[in-house]
């Protein structure tokens, strides 16, 4: 059963850089897109980005200029770095597999919130 | 962007009555070459991650109990619990993977009357 784990600090300083990795356990981490989605306490969901291994990544237009994925197979992580980080950037971090190489998210970590604040 | 609209924003049922969930894409997402609408809809629970129950607009996942309905096609979509249980108190997404962004609608919360 493939399990997802988001990892890193759960607070960040205003204008640093966000860094989360998603480790993959159970299944290969090869064949599948990975998202990175987002969500605010009490709204709704915002796609951040995703990769598919070996290809190029895909970023939400809104974000495009501070974000960037990668993906380290021999450790089967899916890293995201978000910089110049805000308030607004404060959210519960998901990350997620794309069922069947598709783009449905099939499989969700739990989480992780990082805050944003001085 | 395609933007994705949910309605209701919130709706309250009485156990066992049928729940109806719509969501219309700005534009369409049915790929002509593979006849395949690219939505799906996931459930939140409080304090957990969502949960896929419907992709392909109609396909339930593995595990879904067969009372979660998705139908439609284009850009009108619909969500259907056909028989409301306890269980099944949450915030329904629908979301589109036609295209990048992907987007999702703003969410739908179902509670019991």
């Amino acid at each position: 059963q493939v399990q997802l784990q988001e990892s890193g600090p759960g607070l960040v300083k205003p204008s640093e850089t966000l860094s989360l990795t998603c480790t993959v356990s159970g299944d290969s981490i090869t064949s599948y897109y990975w998202s990175w989605i987002r969500q605010p306490a009490g709204k709704g969901l915002e796609w951040i980005g995703r990769m598919y291994n070996g290809g190029s990544p895909n970023y939400n237009p809104s974000l495009k200029s501070r974000v960037s994925m990668s993906v380290d197979t021999s450790k089967k992580q899916v890293s995201l770095t978000l910089t110049s980080v805000t308030a607004a950037d404060t959210a519960v971090y998901y990350c997620t597999r794309g069922g069947g190489g598709y783009d449905y998210s099939d499989r969700w970590g739990q989480g992780i919130l990082v805050t944003v604040s001085s | 962007d395609i933007v994705m609209t949910q309605s209701p924003d919130s709706l309250a049922m009485s156990l066992g009555e049928r729940a109806t969930i719509t969501c219309k894409s700005s534009q369409n997402v049915l790929y002509d070459s593979t006849n395949r609408n690219y939505l799906a809809w996931y459930q939140q629970k409080p304090g957990q991650p969502p949960k896929l129950l419907i992709y392909w607009a109609s396909t339930r996942e593995s595990g879904v109990p067969d009372r979660f309905i998705g139908s439609g096609s284009g850009t009108d979509f619909t969500l259907t619990i056909s028989s409301l249980q306890a269980e099944d108190v949450a915030v329904y997404y629908c979301q589109q993977y036609y295209s990048v962004p992907l987007t999702f609608g703003g969410g739908t919360k179902v509670e019991i009357k």
